[in-house]
């Protein structure tokens, strides 16, 4: 079945680091996708999101990248401080099929000082 | 910064038992969503609620389910005859607009059937 997907489940990064987080996704009709920090015990929190018609966001120390031609998404956070160490989770929506996120797997981010 | 609030934040229930858990979701919000997740798994989607009824549901989301708006601030997710397979961490989001918008998630409600 079509779903998205993460290329690593941990991470470990030193504190000032920049770290990478990877997602691919496989169904091509996805037009929204968005990043998730999830920490023990706690739901998921909006890191950020992109739309299909764009190939990169940034926020604050955080950067979405999108590439569709190779239907990957990656999450880019700077300066990584302890308080990052979370799971990631990368989602999509095809908003014409309806609402529903799709979440992969998650990638633990774990980052030591 | 408003927020998603879900009570309880664990229930223990016995099998065959009714559950109900419930979510009080952002109060400028009109779609309402619950999740679930099993325990190291990726959240699953159940079911979105939009204008009174259900927009969409998933193949979990079978006749045990049931999801209601009581009143204007309060949005309830219901399991008729609880199984040990829905042991999960049940989380419930809301958003302003249809899509290309971000789901909002509380805490979520961590249920535990014996």
């Amino acid at each position: 079945g079509e779903s998205v997907g993460l290329h690593l489940p941990t991470l470990s990064v030193q504190e000032g680091d920049n770290s990478i987080i990877n997602c691919a996704y496989s169904n091509s009709a996805s037009d929204y996708f968005i990043w998730y920090k999830q920490e023990s015990g706690k739901g998921p929190q909006f890191i950020i999101d992109i739309r299909s018609n764009m190939d990169k966001r940034q926020g604050q120390r955080v950067t979405v990248l999108l590439n569709k031609t190779v239907k990957h998404l990656s999450l880019q956070i700077a300066a990584t401080q302890p308080g990052d160490s979370a799971v990631y989770f990368c989602a999509e929506n095809k908003s014409q099929a309806g609402t529903a996120l799709i979440f992969g797997k998650g990638t633990t981010l774990s980052v030591s000082s | 910064e408003p927020e998603v609030t879900q009570t309880p934040s664990h229930q223990v229930t016995q099998m065959g038992q009714e559950v109900i858990l419930r979510c009080v979701p952002i109060s400028n919000h009109l779609y309402f969503y619950w999740y679930r997740q099993i325990l190291g798994q990726k959240v699953e989607f159940l079911v979105s609620f939009y204008n009174n009824e259900i927009s969409e549901k998933s193949e979990i989301f079978d006749d045990q389910f049931s999801v209601e708006r009581p009143d204007g601030s309060n949005f309830t997710l219901k399991i008729r005859s609880t199984k040990l397979e829905d042991s999960a961490m049940y989380f419930c989001a809301s958003s302003n607009r249809r899509g290309n918008q971000p789901q909002h998630f509380g805490d979520g409600t961590r249920l535990s059937i014996l």
